[in-house]
């Protein structure tokens, strides 16, 4: 099975600042890579699919890149609404893998 | 509009059954593979099962083969989830999600139904 390590697995921030998460994979999983956006008691919602697409509706401050193994999400211009969870997820072969979060907290 | 709703969890003894279901709308099922993920309390969320459009393809998590079947009615637009032999380790909440076409990523979820397994 594909390990996916998400790091770091919390940080705390301010309105403004710009975030970056770092997801890896432990085989390669080209740019099948998604990232995916939890808030508590809710369903996680879709951010970014094949590394660096936008799901419909999200905003540009939320940018992904990556390929193979090594994949980033940065949110630029943290707004209050993103203070939340964010999960990695490879599905480049089954089983698919999530990340195990990162959490993004008030500063 | 999108929208896929969980229903069937609930309170059950270790070693006994439930049956989720999923139903969608909003969208032509029969099109799409569909999956389930689960999260336990204060975990992080866990892949469970894919199943393709027509049933050809079915993949399971190895934590829930043998364990757990996932079937599709095209006809009633309905995803369900047979959970058989249930653990107090499968007690978390369940969402039901779709496959973007064409990639295989998640694009919508719903919004999951808890399942405890407690004696």
């Amino acid at each position: 099975d594909i390990q996916m390590t998400q790091f770091p697995s919390s940080l705390s921030a301010s309105v403004g600042d710009r975030v970056t998460i770092t997801c890896r994979a432990s085989q390669g999983v080209r740019s099948w890579l998604a990232w995916y956006q939890q808030k508590p008691e809710k369903a996680p919602k879709s951010l970014i699919f094949a590394a660096s697409n936008f799901q419909s509706g999200v905003p540009s401050r939320f940018s992904g890149s990556g390929s193979g193994t090594e994949f980033t999400l940065t949110i630029s211009n943290l707004q209050p609404e993103d203070f939340a969870t964010y999960y990695c997820q490879q599905y480049n072969t089954y089983p698919r893998t999530f990340g195990q979060g990162t959490k993004v907290e008030v500063k | 509009e999108v929208q896929l709703v969980e229903s069937g969890g609930g309170l059950v003894k270790p070693g006994g059954s439930l049956r989720l279901s999923c139903a969608a709308s909003g969208f032509t099922f029969s099109n799409y593979t569909m999956n389930w993920v689960r999260q336990a309390p204060g975990k992080g969320l866990e892949w469970l099962s894919s199943m393709s459009s027509r049933s050809s393809f079915i993949y399971y998590a190895d934590s829930v083969r043998g364990r757990f079947t996932i079937s599709r009615d095209n006809a009633k637009n309905s995803l369900y989830l047979q959970m058989n032999s249930l653990r107090p380790d499968d007690t978390a909440v369940y969402f039901c999600a779709r496959d973007r076409v064409g990639y295989g990523d998640l694009d919508y979820w719903g919004q999951g139904t808890l399942v405890t397994v407690s004696s």
